[in-house]
């Protein structure tokens, strides 16, 4: 059970690139989100999903674009990266949406834009 | 969501009890409390949660007041490893809502 894995690890972009962020989980979980935390500061959620095929916006969903084709799989796609989207992205998995149910986090993507 | 209030920081020497408060005074009755902890570089962790009761688990203990507009996560032997940033998150019972992350609690700890 590998629980949220995250690739890749650390990504340097130039102004304008196009990439995407993969996140996997394994243990069924229905509802799959995207964090963004900027150095000191809490982190801020990007997009989430309650399910394959639903998406939603969280605070911060300008510059990025998400699917949900799987269960397992949420990535995350920049557009065209920007200096302002220097960050440490987290993805996070649970059961379900609802207050009984812990959130699993994955270990982070490391991304700079130049 | 509800918001949450926690202090910035705080210190505690090694191997003493550690209790640490959050306060949620306008938390609604179908709202569960969330704990949730960050170590240097590393993603959040989950700590512990729950709606009226108090609760222990391996890492820490929840002591939930009778109004249920203040809480307090107890970290019994405070380790050098549990110097790390913790959040308190209120989650509704139903519906789909993010966790919603404030500035959490800055937690030192001094061998």
């Amino acid at each position: 059970n590998a629980g949220v894995t995250q690739t890749p690890k650390f990504q340097v972009l130039k102004t304008g690139q196009s990439m995407t962020l993969q996140c996997a989980q394994d243990m069924n979980h229905e509802y799959m989100s995207w964090y963004r935390q900027d150095p000191g500061m809490g982190l801020r959620l990007i997009h989430y999903s309650v399910g394959a095929g639903i998406t939603d916006q969280g605070e911060v969903p300008n510059g990025y674009n998400v699917s949900r084709s799987t269960t397992e799989d949420f990535p995350l796609r920049l557009l065209s990266a920007a200096p302002s989207q220097t960050s440490v992205y987290f993805c996070a998995s649970s059961y379900s949406g609802g207050g009984r149910n812990e959130q699993f986090f994955g270990p982070g993507t490391r991304l700079t834009v130049l | 969501d509800a918001k949450t209030t926690q202090p910035n920081s705080m210190e505690s020497n090694e191997e003493e009890p550690v209790h640490l408060p959050c306060n949620h005074s306008t938390i609604s009755g179908t709202d569960y409390i969330h704990w949730y902890r960050q170590l240097p570089s590393q993603g959040p962790e989950y700590v512990i949660h729950g709606l009226t009761s108090n609760v222990n688990n391996r890492m820490a203990s929840l002591a939930i007041a009778e109004d249920r507009k203040s809480s307090t996560l107890i970290l019994h032997r405070a380790t050098l490893r549990d110097a790390a940033v913790y959040y308190c998150i209120l989650r509704a019972l139903s519906g789909n809502t993010p966790l919603v992350f404030g500035k959490g609690t800055r937690l030192s700890v001094i061998a």
